[in-house]
Parts: C-alpha cells; sequence; structure tokens
C-alpha cells in the first residue's frame, strides 16, 4: 500500500459545481496537511494548509482533515475554469526540517 | 510573499554535457531547499534535500555524483545534471522551506525547469 493515495482522475465538472478532492493515507505521524495546485508546466502552488484534524476555509476553498480515517479532503465551491489543474495532497510527520510526501495528483476540468 | 525562482526555465542541450539549474528564494531566507523531479501524469518525486553550508541528503536511488547540488547560501541552490542523457529530460522543480509561525516548515515551489536532452 501506497502512503499516500489520491484518484488521478480527470475530474469533469461543469463550471459553478462544487469540487471534492481526496487523499488518504497510511502512516498515522502524518500531522501536517498540504494542498497545491499545479497548472500544466508550471511548478506547484501551496492553497491550503492545515495541521491535525479539522477544517479550514480559505475563500472558495476547504480543507478537511479527519485522522481517525486518515482522510483528507479539498472542497471547490462555485468552481471556475480558471480551478482547472492538477491538485496534489500533500503531508508530513514533524516540524522544522519536513520531507513531504506528495498523492499523485487529480487532474481537474472545469467546463464553462 | 515566500516566492522562490528557476533559471532557466527550459533547456536544451547534447548528451553529454552538463547543464546547472538555480533556485533562488526571493523575499525570505530558506532553511531548507529540496530538488524535485517530475514525469509527465506523475508526482513529484524528491531527489535530495539541502541546508546552507552542509553537503545534501539524496534519496535513495539517486545519483550524487550525476545530480550535483550546492546550498551556497539561505537564498540560493543549484542542482547540475553532469554528463547529461536523454533519459534525463525531465521537469525539474525546486522548493524553499520557510519556517511558518506554527514552528513547522512549508514548502514553496519554485516554477520548474523543463531538461530535454537530445
Amino acid at each position: 500500500q501506497k502512503e499516500v493515495e489520491q484518484d488521478p482522475g480527470p475530474l469533469s465538472v461543469p463550471e459553478g459545481a462544487i469540487v471534492s478532492l481526496n487523499c488518504t493515507y497510511s502512516n498515522s505521524a502524518f500531522q501536517y496537511f498540504m494542498w497545491y495546485r499545479q497548472y500544466s508546466r508550471k511548478g506547484p502552488e501551496l492553497l491550503m494548509y492545515t495541521y491535525s484534524s479539522g477544517n479550514k476555509e480559505d475563500g472558495r476553498f476547504t480543507a478537511q482533515v479527519d485522522k481517525s480515517s486518515k482522510y483528507i479532503s479539498l472542497f471547490i465551491r462555485d468552481s471556475q475554469p480558471s480551478d482547472s489543474a492538477t491538485y496534489l495532497c500533500a503531508m508530513s510527520a514533524g516540524s522544522g526540517y519536513s520531507t513531504l510526501t506528495f498523492g499523485k495528483g487529480t487532474m481537474l476540468l472545469v467546463s464553462p | 510573499g515566500a516566492v522562490v525562482s528557476q533559471h532557466p526555465s527550459w533547456v536544451i542541450c547534447k548528451s553529454g554535457t552538463s547543464v546547472k539549474i538555480e533556485c533562488r528564494s526571493l523575499d525570505f531566507q530558506a532553511t531548507t531547499m529540496f530538488w524535485y523531479r517530475q514525469f509527465p501524469k506523475q508526482s513529484l518525486m524528491l531527489m535530495a534535500t539541502s541546508n546552507e553550508g552542509s553537503k545534501a541528503t539524496y534519496e535513495q536511488g539517486v545519483e550524487k555524483d550525476k545530480f550535483l547540488i550546492n546550498h551556497a547560501s539561505l537564498t540560493l541552490s543549484t542542482l547540475t545534471v553532469t554528463s547529461a542523457h536523454p533519459e534525463d529530460s525531465s521537469f525539474y522543480i525546486c522548493s524553499a522551506s520557510h519556517a511558518r509561525q506554527e514552528g513547522v516548515d512549508t514548502q514553496y515551489f519554485g516554477p520548474g525547469t523543463r531538461l530535454t536532452v537530445l
């Protein structure tokens, strides 16, 4: 079993839809959870950062972490064509020097 | 804030030559810098981690003599692909780690460098 599992998609939705992106993980030591957005041929851009379990909201984006289920989610409300990108989840175990473990990424396509 | 740049953004070279890629943190001092490699439709593969003034730590399977990393300052790290071959063609991305208020380093990524070896 891989440490982080993420459905590669593509996930196609119409503009305005609510999008749900998910990752599962196996390492119970993970405490820090991030979502990155990567446009084609570009570096990943940090979208959301969450520590431990709970929800965090930033504009149209909501990140959820359920450590008991080892499951994290990113919700995008009122999706826009400009949200079309690959979304990578990432997680790490500790503070200070920290190595991130990435999911493979989910490609999202939002059609006008 | 937390901007990371990479240069060049793309490079084409002949087999057997060496290529240097620069990674800079523009508006913060990076305690640690990371180098990744990404193949099409694949996730990021960590190649090595470097701290300023010390030797890089390479991931298993990454040849340290082929991928030379120099971390000269808190804002600059370089990756040199020596004697490049076509199989080294890939998208190379660096990231810089920035200590957050919570005490956790979060990585900010550069835009990537696409290397094509002919």
